[in-house]
Parts: C-alpha cells; structure tokens; sequence
C-alpha cells in the first residue's frame, strides 16, 4: 500500500513570495491534516479536512496561508506572502474516518521549506 | 485540550540496552489515544505504537512497548535491544474523542552509541 505523498521536499523562497505545497494521502483515507513543524517543536495542526469539508482550521493563519482539497483526495497548501516564521517542515498525514480516538495517523515525508 | 510533556529533551543509550523515554499527558476527556512517532533526520513522522485509554494491557510492537499508567498519566515508550537506526527524534502525542487532531509533545532525541 502505497503512503502518504508529498511534493516538494525542499523549496527555498525570498520572503514576500509565494509558495504551494502538494499532499496525496494514502488511498481511502477520508481524513487529511496539515501540520507545521518548526524546528525544535512538535508538529502542530494547521488545517484538517474530512473528504473536501474543513473540519478544524481555527490555527490556519489565514491572511496568508489558504488550503483546499479539490474532490476529497489530494491537497494543496498555499502561502502568499512568505514571511521569514513560516520556515518549517510542511507535514501531511491522513487516516481513515472512525470518529475515534484510536484512529491513527499516517505522515508523508514533509517538504521543507526555507524562507530567506 | 489535551497537553503533551517530555521532558528529557536528549537522551543516550548504549547499542543493545533498553532506554525509556518520559512521556506525560493532560487531557478532561474520559476517552483518548496515545501514540508515539519516530522522526528520523530525513523528516518522515513514522507511527510506532498505540495505546486506548481503556485498554487494560500495555501495548508492544516488536521491540517497542509503551508503560502506561493511567493514574500517573504517563505513557513512556520503552525500546529494548537499542540499534544504531533508532537514532532519532521521539514524539509522544494524543488524541481526544472525535474526529481530532493530534497533539504532539517536544520531543526527546534519543542517540544510540556504539
């Protein structure tokens, strides 16, 4: 089976530029999250939706990041302008839709990104 | 809201012995879920070990097991047998009842020694 795919893996931009960010989760899967991880932290959620619904973006900073998942299966995260904060590893993960707690996430291989 | 706390920020261990990694966690939810994730120096968060908040035994998986004591709220991950490949970064988190997000802890890098 198949993981969870993310493109790119690194990006380096000028800040003020704008960048997007490219998720595949693992077939079936109903569930998408988007995490930020800056360095020296744990992952925290940015967007999370189930099938093309937003479920939870209350952390999304939305003046300049945007998210949309386009027939429930693969993603893109936007940011436009770049600042020099939002360096950090891009995580997605996805699961499979039980409504429970021990529903586990899977996590694709993250793309970092580098703002100058 | 569910709070996640390791606080061994760093930790070594000898190639062949068994390290513990400190996990605590803070939650109002009667039911939840504790996972632990490695996240290797290339980046990928890789799932290790789950353990339901009713479950009555610990959870293992191969030469991981998790220490849960409910009353204490902590959740350690116990690795026997260490590898040089389980160098890494170790993230404890949880997940509250519904459809949430997990909530990760710092972490605790764990380098292993010849």
């Amino acid at each position: 089976e198949a993981g969870v795919a993310q493109s790119p893996r690194y990006k380096i931009i000028e800040k003020r530029q704008s960048v997007a960010f490219w998720c595949n989760p693992i077939s079936g899967h109903a569930t998408l999250y988007w995490y930020q991880q800056i360095l020296g932290q744990g992952p925290k959620l940015l967007i999370q939706f189930q099938n093309n619904g937003v479920v939870d973006d209350s952390q999304l900073p939305k003046d300049r990041f945007s998210a949309e998942r386009l027939k429930g299966v693969d993603s893109t995260l936007k940011i436009q302008p770049a600042k020099l904060e939002d360096s950090a590893v891009y995580l997605c993960a996805s699961s499979p839709w039980t409504s429970g707690y021990a529903d586990t996430q899977y996590f694709g291989p993250g793309t970092r990104l580098t703002v100058l | 809201a569910q709070k996640i706390t390791q606080t061994q920020p760093g930790m070594f261990v000898q190639e062949k012995e068994a390290v513990t990694l400190d996990c605590t966690y803070d939650t109002s939810d009667p039911s939840y879920g504790l996972f632990w994730y490695k996240q290797p120096s290339s980046g990928e968060m890789i799932f290790l070990i789950y353990q339901g908040s009713y479950d009555q035994q610990n959870a293992t998986e191969g030469r991981y097991s998790l220490n849960f004591q409910k009353a204490r709220k902590s959740a350690n991950l116990v690795i026997s047998a260490s590898q040089l490949g389980d160098s890494a970064m170790y993230f404890c988190a949880m997940r509250g009842e519904g459809n949430t997000p997990l909530v990760f802890g710092k972490g605790t890098r764990l380098s292993v020694i010849a």
